[in-house]
């Protein structure tokens, strides 16, 4: 997937847990993003990041937190994992500027179910 | 509320018949247009774009119109393939708006029958 690994792929974790998940890219692009996918939504923004610890909020970003440290690795975290946070975790990248720019390219994406 | 809407949650076709799949917009200040394809357990892949500054993009079978006046876009694939058999997302942004990020609409799901 253009250089763009989710883990974990799937997670079961119970209520009030923390969860962390995790991407990593391998194409040295600026922009990433992360996305939850939920029948009848689409897929919603949750939070994106410009540069290395640059980030802002999305549509979506209650109850989640990320961190970019790297270039390479944009981590979503869930503090306290509720049962309305039981999706699939999307992860995109975009390279900000020249060809491309307008598109962004996404990895094969996280389930996480929350009991 | 949806600032992009795909009222059309299911579509089934016949092979070799035309599929055609609309899209919504509120927000005027979307000037590009972006259609993904995704297959289950895969992410989103991307099919084809459109500016605002264009009213039709075509590329092999997948052509995508656009009415600005009507805050509308479509998606026409000709012929349907089985292979087509997928959801489909409709995404809008604002190329000077900071982040590229896209805002989705809700998916269109396509069954072309053999």
């Amino acid at each position: 997937d253009a250089g763009i690994t989710q883990s974990p792929r799937h997670k079961v974790t119970e209520t009030g847990t923390p969860v962390t998940l995790r991407c990593h890219q391998t194409e040295n692009h600026r922009y990433m993003y992360w996305y939850r996918q939920d029948p009848g939504h689409g897929l919603r923004l949750i939070h994106y990041s410009y540069g290395v610890k640059d980030t802002d909020k999305g549509e979506v970003s209650d109850g989640y937190s990320v961190s970019r440290s790297k270039t390479e690795d944009f981590l979503l975290t869930l503090e306290s994992a509720t049962s309305s946070q039981t999706s699939v975790y999307f992860c995109a990248i975009n390279p900000g500027q020249g060809a491309g720019a307008n598109v962004l390219t996404f990895g094969a994406g996280s389930r996480l179910t929350v009991l | 509320d949806q600032q992009v809407k795909q009222n059309s949650p299911s579509l089934s076709v016949q092979e070799g018949r035309i599929s055609i799949l609309n899209c919504d917009y509120t927000n005027s200040m979307f000037d590009y247009f972006l259609w993904y394809k995704k297959y289950p357990a895969e992410g989103p892949t991307f099919l084809i774009s459109i500016s605002s500054i264009k009213d039709k993009n075509e590329d092999g079978r997948f052509t995508v119109f656009l009415n600005k006046s009507a805050k509308h876009l479509s998606l026409h694939i000709v012929p349907s393939q089985p292979g087509d058999s997928a959801v489909y997302f409709c995404a809008a942004s604002y190329i000077k708006a900071a982040g590229n990020k896209l805002t989705f609409g809700g998916g269109t799901r396509v069954l072309v029958k053999p």
